[in-house]
Parts: C-alpha cells; sequence; structure tokens
C-alpha cells in the first residue's frame, strides 16, 4: 500500500523562476493538506483541498502561491517568481476525511525541498 | 504567545533513558492530539493519537494528556538509538486545522 508520493524531492529554482510541487494522497484518501517547513520551525499549514476543491486557504501567502487538486491526477503546489525566502521544505499530508470534521489523523508524504538560488 | 510551545532541545540522553517530551498549548478547544516522529530530511510520521485528557500506551511509548493544564507529554521507555528524531506535537479541533508545535530534537546516545 504506497504512501503518500510527492516529487520531486528535491527543487533548485532561480529567482523569478516558477516551482511546481505534486503530490499524490494515499489510496483511498481525498483529502489533501500543504505544509511548509523553514529549519527550527513547525510546521505551517498552507492549504486543504479535496478533489477539483479549495476548502481552505488561509495559509497562503496572497500573491505567487496557488494550488489545486484536479479530479484526475496528483495535487499541485505552484510558486511563481520564486524569492529565496521560499525555500524550505513543503510537505503534504493526506487522510480517507476531513481531518477538520472528522479529526482524521494525516499521513504525511517525504517532502520536497525547495532551493532558490 | 505562541498556540502551542515546545522546547526545541536538542535533548541528549544516554541509551536506555526514559524520555519525557512536552507540549503547552494555549486554546482550551483543542480535542484531538497527536505525536509525529521526524527523521531527518523525511516526512512527519504518526506515532501516538488521543482524545481528550487521559493515558494511552503502544509499546515503549506512552502519550499523556492533562488539558486542564494544556499540557500533553510522550514519554519513551528504553530507548534506542533510532529513537534519535526529531519529534512533533500536533492538536486540532472540530473545523479547525492542525496546529503543529516547532518539533523537539532527540539524540538517544549509544
Amino acid at each position: 500500500n504506497a504512501g503518500v508520493m510527492q516529487n520531486p524531492r528535491h527543487l533548485v529554482r532561480r529567482r523569478g523562476q516558477e516551482a511546481r510541487l505534486r503530490c499524490s494522497p494515499m489510496k483511498g484518501h481525498s483529502h489533501v493538506y500543504w505544509y511548509r517547513q523553514l529549519p527550527e520551525e513547525g510546521l505551517k499549514f498552507m492549504v486543504y483541498l479535496q478533489k477539483e476543491n479549495i476548502i481552505d486557504e488561509s495559509g497562503m501567502p496572497k500573491e505567487r502561491f496557488s494550488a489545486e487538486f484536479p479530479k484526475e491526477g496528483p495535487s499541485i503546489l505552484r510558486i511563481q517568481q520564486v524569492v529565496r525566502g521560499d525555500s524550505a521544505a513543503y510537505f503534504c499530508a493526506s487522510s480517507p476525511g476531513s481531518s477538520r470534521e472528522w479529526a482524521d489523523t494525516q499521513y504525511f508524504g517525504p517532502g520536497t525541498r525547495l532551493t532558490v538560488l | 504567545q505562541k498556540e502551542v510551545e515546545q522546547d526545541p532541545g536538542p535533548l541528549s540522553v544516554p541509551e536506555g533513558a526514559i524520555v519525557s517530551l512536552n507540549c503547552t498549548y494555549s486554546n482550551s478547544a483543542f480535542q484531538y492530539f497527536m505525536w509525529y516522529r521526524q527523521y531527518s530530511r523525511k516526512g512527519p510520521e504518526l506515532l501516538m493519537y488521543t482524545y481528550s485528557s487521559g493515558n494511552k500506551e503502544d509499546g515503549r511509548f506512552t502519550a499523556q494528556v492533562d488539558k486542564s493544564s494544556k499540557y500533553i507529554s510522550l514519554f519513551i521507555r528504553d530507548s534506542q538509538p533510532s529513537d534519535s528524531a526529531t519529534y512533533l506535537c500536533a492538536m486540532v479541533t472540530y473545523g479547525q486545522n492542525f496546529v503543529f508545535g516547532p518539533g523537539t530534537r532527540l539524540s538517544v546516545l549509544p
């Protein structure tokens, strides 16, 4: 039973380029969450999605960041015109039901480490 | 005051020691409490999950929740070098998102 998959595992971008991070949830999970983790800091919630719906994006920066979870295929976190401050580990998690409604536990992927030069 | 506080460590203990990891929180509405273990450059892995106050035991791990004090603990008995990792507490209430502590780095020395 494959866990949460994320790719790429490492991504290097120059300032001003776009970064696309992909997340495939566990089989049977339809709820996806994206988090950002900076060194020595905890996981910070960014966005919560279900298939074709953004449920809560209160943790997303207002500009340059967007997320989607299409009917088919992985969830995508997109960062346009990256800056050095975007360098971080980005984790995706999935749950079978809504963690907000049922407190279902979240299962994390291995993360994508973004480095902006 | 941060919503969830956790001593960042690092905490170094000899192999076989009992380890106590703690989090305090300010939001009395939190109902579910979790501990995640994160190895270096890996994703967090769920260790323990408890609802409301009380204790829960799983092998060498015991999770304790004291809602009156807004304090949760994770105890590791007979600690092993393979327990060396960062331990994150997380908590949630209905209708809200998970809130994570910053994590405590644990090093178990052989």
